[in-house]
């Protein structure tokens, strides 16, 4: 299994441009979610779903957007990119069940820069 | 809101010795987990150790240990034998158990060095 896979590994935008971030997940898990992690801060969780065709917003959904058409794919949008947005993003996913301890597995990230 | 604090931004310990990272967090839940994720150079997220509030024993995983104390709202994690492959940031984290988000609320982390 692959477990938890993210690309791109790294990506420099310009002011206004826009780009998807894909995640994709091969253990069947219904949960997923995005996080940011800012420089030296922890993660901060931007959006997150509960199942396909389920997304809801996290603590910092501002200038993004997400969708999860199938079970293992839930990628991140960033429309109109800025100087905020410079961040490493991480994608996670999880199995939730009664008592479960839904453990989180995370990809290896993203970094992004928006010059 | 639930909140969890890391009050110590970096450590260093000597290879083979103990250390412990501090960790609080506030909540007016009951039930919920704690965890400690250790993230590399690589940036990898590794989850080292989990515990249930509900649970009284502390969890052990080989070198990793942690002390609950639900009362006080602490969870600190203990690396016992240190190596040099132990170097990182380590973050406590919390979830809820009810609700579900699900998600992980992350402290600002600590960085371990280990001196060889």
């Amino acid at each position: 299994n692959a477990g938890v896979t993210q690309t791109p590994k790294f990506r420099i935008l310009k002011i206004g441009q826009s780009m998807t971030l894909q995640c994709t997940q091969d253990m069947n898990h219904n949960y997923m979610y995005w996080y940011r992690q800012d420089p030296g801060m922890g993660l901060k969780l931007i959006y997150y779903s509960v199942g396909a065709g389920i997304t809801d917003k996290g603590e910092v959904p501002n200038g993004y957007n997400v969708s999860r058409s199938t079970t293992e794919d839930f990628p991140l949008r960033l429309e109109l990119a800025a100087p905020s947005q410079t961040s490493v993003y991480f994608c996670a996913s999880s199995y939730s069940g009664p008592r479960s301890y839904n453990e989180q597995f995370f990809g290896p990230g993203t970094r992004l820069t928006v010059l | 809101a639930q909140t969890v604090t890391q009050s110590q931004p970096e450590m260093s310990v000597q290879e083979a010795e103990t250390v412990t990272l501090s960790c609080t967090y506030d909540t007016s839940e009951s039930d919920y987990y704690l965890f400690w994720y250790k993230q590399p150079p690589s940036r990898q997220m590794i989850l080292v150790i989990r515990q249930e509030a509900y649970k009284q024993q502390n969890a052990t995983e080989n070198r990793f240990s942690v002390n609950f104390q639900k009362a006080a709202k602490s969870f600190s994690l203990k690396i016992s034998d240190s190596q040099l492959g132990d170097a990182a940031m380590y973050f406590c984290a919390y979830r809820s158990a009810g609700g579900s988000q699900g998600n992980l609320i992350f402290g600002k982390g600590t960085k371990l060095s280990v001196k060889p």
